[in-house]
């Protein structure tokens, strides 16, 4: 099960949004919708930011959106703030032989 | 609070022995699927592994990088889950992380939440 792929960097200006994106094959992001997205700081542990595409958990900002379409899930951030600046990874459920598989990451720069 | 904590980590030769721990507090342990996730240094999330609760059959489930070497086990009396890693190689060198499926209202859930603070293994001679 090869690795979902995400662009390596993406960077946007305070107050700006900027989308990331997640594509996968029809075996995993295109036949279910179990995609998740974390937020990784550096030496820290991932944190979940969205899940199922679209659900946020309590306690994510509204900022942070997340859709999909075919194989493709994107991750949107809205009102870009300082904080956002993290790695971001997808996740999606592959079927019963290896169940889950992450996308390769991709590093968000805030100008 | 949710709280998951690894340790077991450390430094062992090419084709040694290591097993590693994941005490979880503040949930229903029994009730949840736990998962082991890796992160070499500078690189991405690779998923290793899960057991699945007593309710499930303890069912087990490995990527294929580590099939064959690695055993997913837990205790749920003492409310912590193992990885147990044999034939261990220079590129399963990494952080290794312990998260969960969360039990919730509709049943498993499909995603990670939280995660722990990982411990570093480092396989070298």
């Amino acid at each position: 099960q090869s690795a979902l792929t995400q662009p390596a960097s993406v960077s946007g200006s305070p107050g700006q949004s900027i989308t990331i994106s997640c594509t996968g094959t029809s075996s995993d992001v295109g036949s279910y919708n179990l995609v998740s997205w974390y937020q990784q700081h550096p030496g820290k542990a991932p944190k979940l930011m969205i899940y199922e595409v679209s659900k946020r958990p309590s306690g994510v900002s509204n900022r942070f959106s997340g859709s999909k379409s075919g194989n493709t899930a994107s991750l949107t951030i809205s009102g870009l703030q300082a904080e956002d600046e993290a790695d971001y990874y997808c996740c999606s459920y592959a079927g019963s032989s290896t169940p889950w598989v992450f996308g390769g990451g991709t590093k968000l720069t805030v100008l | 609070e949710v709280q998951l904590v690894e340790s077991g980590g450390g430094l062992v030769q090419p084709g040694g022995s290591l097993k590693l721990s994941c005490a979880a507090s503040g949930f229903t342990f029994s009730g949840s699927a736990m998962h082991w996730v890796r992160q070499a240094s500078g690189k991405g999330l690779e998923w290793v592994g899960r057991i699945r609760s007593k309710a499930n059959s303890y069912a087990t489930a490995y990527a294929a990088s580590v099939k064959g070497r690695f055993t997913i086990s837990r205790d749920d009396s003492k409310n912590t889950a193992y990885l147990q890693m044999n034939s261990l190689k220079t590129e399963d060198t990494a952080v290794y992380y312990c998260t969960r499926h969360p039990l919730t209202i509709f049943g498993v859930a499909n995603w990670f939440d939280p995660w722990g603070q990982g411990t570093l293994v480092t396989v070298s001679s």
